[in-house]
């Protein structure tokens, strides 16, 4: 079945870097967009960009830009998000989750499925 | 931006009510609209597309309508196993938005 499976938790100290893999199986990894959601504790959904599985192109929102890097590897089939010089409110669970990319009208779609999700914590 | 907006934010309701949430867009995006459940500590799961289409394997007490700018998903009959938060999101283009959220629980 359809499937996405991502990295374990992580504990950072401020000032670090962390990368979170999120491993697409039973599907062409490059049929589909992967985007990346940040969920902070008890607070909504905050969608932090995708990237084109097909390009490698990144495209990231507002608010997640200069320490948030989408990257891939199509040859097994994951994708990867690193986030440098982390600050205790990076603090959060990160999710990735599979959209389809309209080439001709050039939208994204909804998410289905999502990884389990990976929580990061920053803290001296 | 086209920012989402909620209502609302949190509510109780008994077993067995019928429980309405809308979510409005700030301009128009037709019926790019999908929702979503995520119960406690969990991942969320889609529950409707296209501001209307059920997917897949979700239990039809919901069902979702609306277009342009103003969507709402109902629970026709409210189950202890639907307490959740409820998430609205829009993909009318390239850039997503998800609503703020609404918290469902049982009085």
């Amino acid at each position: 079945q359809v499937q996405l499976v991502q990295s374990g938790s992580e504990l950072k100290k401020p000032g670090a870097s962390v990368k979170v893999s999120c491993k697409a199986s039973g599907y062409t990894f490059t049929s589909y967009a992967m985007n990346w959601v940040r969920q902070a504790p008890g607070q909504g959904l905050e969608w932090m960009g995708w990237i084109n599985t097909n390009t490698g192109n990144p495209t990231y929102a507002q608010g997640f830009t200069g320490r948030f890097v989408f990257s891939l590897d199509t040859s097994v089939s994951t994708a990867y998000l690193q986030i440098s010089s982390l600050k205790a409110e990076d603090t959060a669970v990160y999710y990735c989750a599979r959209t389809y990319y309209d080439i001709l009208t050039g939208y994204l779609n909804w998410f289905d499925p999502w990884g389990q999700g990976t929580l990061v914590t920053v803290s001296s | 931006d086209i920012q989402m907006t909620q209502s609302p934010s949190s509510l109780s309701a008994s077993v067995g009510d019928r429980v309405t949430i809308t979510c409005r867009a700030s301009q128009g995006i037709s019926n790019y609209l999908a929702w979503y459940q995520q119960k406690p500590g969990k991942v969320p799961k889609l529950l409707i597309y296209a501001a209307s289409t059920l997917q897949s394997g979700v239990p039809s007490r919901f069902s979702g309508s609306g277009s342009g700018t103003d969507f709402t998903l109902t629970i026709s009959s409210l189950q202890p196993e639907d307490v959740a938060t409820y998430y609205c999101q829009k993909y009318n283009s390239a850039l997503l938005t998800f609503g703020p959220g609404t918290k469902v629980d049982i009085k």
